[in-house]
């Protein structure tokens, strides 16, 4: 699976959109992005994943470039609860690869 | 959606006692379930990849023999952790695929909060 770089932390406004980056620089053709979040204390969270297309759900959006090195997360209308550590993952999305390999995050902080 | 339980979220026990962690998946089944180990601070590391009716599948450093996997049903795995000692305190958290979505994703339990005393 390709290497993920992250910033490991930033700050956001409650009310404004965090945008939340990631390179990828190594991915391959048949390599998806996901998004996970983990919560203090808590196990992590799917988020939202693509494979080229922009993808949208009611709790974010992804925005991946066209050459696919690099994408960024989205939360519309940050609130104190997105308080976590982002985890962009590079993976293989054929049956039978289904493990997840973590790197360290962005430890985002929703200031009121 | 898919739910992954895990039982206890925590435990305190004493050193060179064995303590044995609950992961269930509630409403789907899962012929893989994946282990992480989670030191204060740090990112999730797997351990193993739990396999319903074989064995177990370790990363590379992690003792078989002390974290013992048994994938004895579709909905549970169970991890113990044999004769543990303070350096095993750790967070413990499993997931797994619901193979009912077309997605590739998983789902995580909360967690079990390991302290040996």
């Amino acid at each position: 699976d390709a290497k993920t770089t992250q910033p490991p932390s930033m700050d956001c406004a409650e009310g404004r959109a965090a945008n939340l980056p990631c390179n990828h620089s190594t991915i391959s053709g048949n390599e998806y992005v996901y998004w996970y979040r983990q919560i203090h204390s808590q196990g992590p969270q799917y988020i939202i994943h693509g494979l080229k297309n922009n993808e949208t759900n009611e709790m974010a959006s992804l925005i991946i470039t066209e050459d696919r090195k690099s994408s960024t997360l989205i939360l519309p209308h940050a609130t104190l609860r997105d308080t976590a550590v982002y985890y962009c993952i590079v993976r293989d999305s054929n049956f039978g690869n289904e493990k997840l390999t973590f790197g360290t995050g962005t430890r985002l902080t929703i200031i009121p | 959606g898919a739910v992954v339980s895990q039982h206890p979220s925590w435990v305190i026990c004493k050193s060179g006692t064995s303590v044995k962690i609950e992961c269930r998946s509630l409403d789907f089944q899962a012929t893989t379930m994946f282990w992480y180990r989670q030191f204060p601070k740090q990112s999730l590391m797997l351990m193993a990849t739990s396999n319903e009716g074989s064995k177990a599948t370790y990363e590379q450093g992690v003792e078989k023999d002390k974290f013992l996997i048994n994938h004895a049903s579709l909905t549970l795995s169970t991890l113990t952790v044999t004769s543990a000692h303070p350096e095993d305190s750790s967070f413990y958290i499993c997931s797994a695929r619901d193979m009912r979505s077309g997605a590739n994703v998983l789902t995580f339990g909360a967690g079990s909060r390991l302290t040996v005393l």
